[in-house]
């Protein structure tokens, strides 16, 4: 089955730097790969997906490239602010309704003023 | 965006007991959502697919009898803790996909057994 590693597992950051985690997976067959951000005792929140066919994404401060060769997926965090302190997940699927989410072990960012 | 609610929020209960936990797409279909299992500043683990009007697929090492799962409907998926023991004390948050493969979350349950 599918494996995804995530790295760091904490960052720390000043307010205004930018903040980059790191995610590997090891099935080719994943073409879907969805970043979640997580407070605390809340549910996760979609913030950002690719899909294998594009490398690079942006919406706003945050964008997500991928390597599907290298089998490597990122998330960047620009102009970082207190409110983004957070869990983030990134997660590998294979992209059909109905196929499971294989998550990451979760990179907890802290963003200091 | 697409709305999945899970009841109860909290539950507190003796070993030994059931405890039932509701999921459900508000303003969708759902034929397939998933149950997440979830440990203090851990990641969610897949535990099972809930298929409506099938059997649900379980992930490795997950006890099929002791995780009972009824999709009985397309909005309503339900995860049953049978014989509860406080190993099982954990934040359980269920998911469903819309348009293809976004999955969106319940606001999770948070299960704690004496």
């Amino acid at each position: 089955g599918e494996n995804v590693e995530q790295h760091p597992s904490t960052l720390s950051v000043q307010e205004g730097d930018s903040a980059v985690i790191k995610c590997t997976y090891s099935d080719s067959a994943s073409n879907y790969f969805p970043w979640y951000k997580q407070e605390l005792g809340k549910r996760p929140q979609l913030i950002i997906d690719i899909r294998s066919n594009v490398g690079e994404k942006k919406d706003q401060r945050i964008a997500v490239t991928l390597n599907k060769t290298a089998k490597h997926f990122s998330l960047h965090i620009t102009e970082t602010q207190p409110e983004d302190s957070a869990v983030y997940f990134c997660a590998a699927s294979s992209g059909n309704t109905g196929n499971q989410f294989y998550f990451g072990t979760g990179t907890s960012l802290t963003v200091i003023p | 965006g697409a709305v999945v609610s899970q009841h109860p929020s909290w539950v507190i209960c003796k070993s030994g007991t059931s405890v039932k936990i509701e999921c459900r797409s508000l303003d969708f279909q759902a034929t397939t959502m998933f149950w997440y299992r979830q440990f203090p500043k851990q990641s969610l683990m897949l535990m099972a697919t809930s298929n409506e009007g099938s059997k649900a697929t379980y992930e490795q090492g997950v006890e099929k009898d002791k995780f009972l799962i009824n999709h009985a409907s397309l909005t309503l998926s339900t995860l049953t803790v049978t014989s509860a023991h406080p190993e099982d004390s954990s934040f359980y948050i269920c998911s469903a996909p819309m348009y293809q493969e976004t999955q969106y979350f319940g606001p999770g349950t948070r299960l704690l057994v004496l």
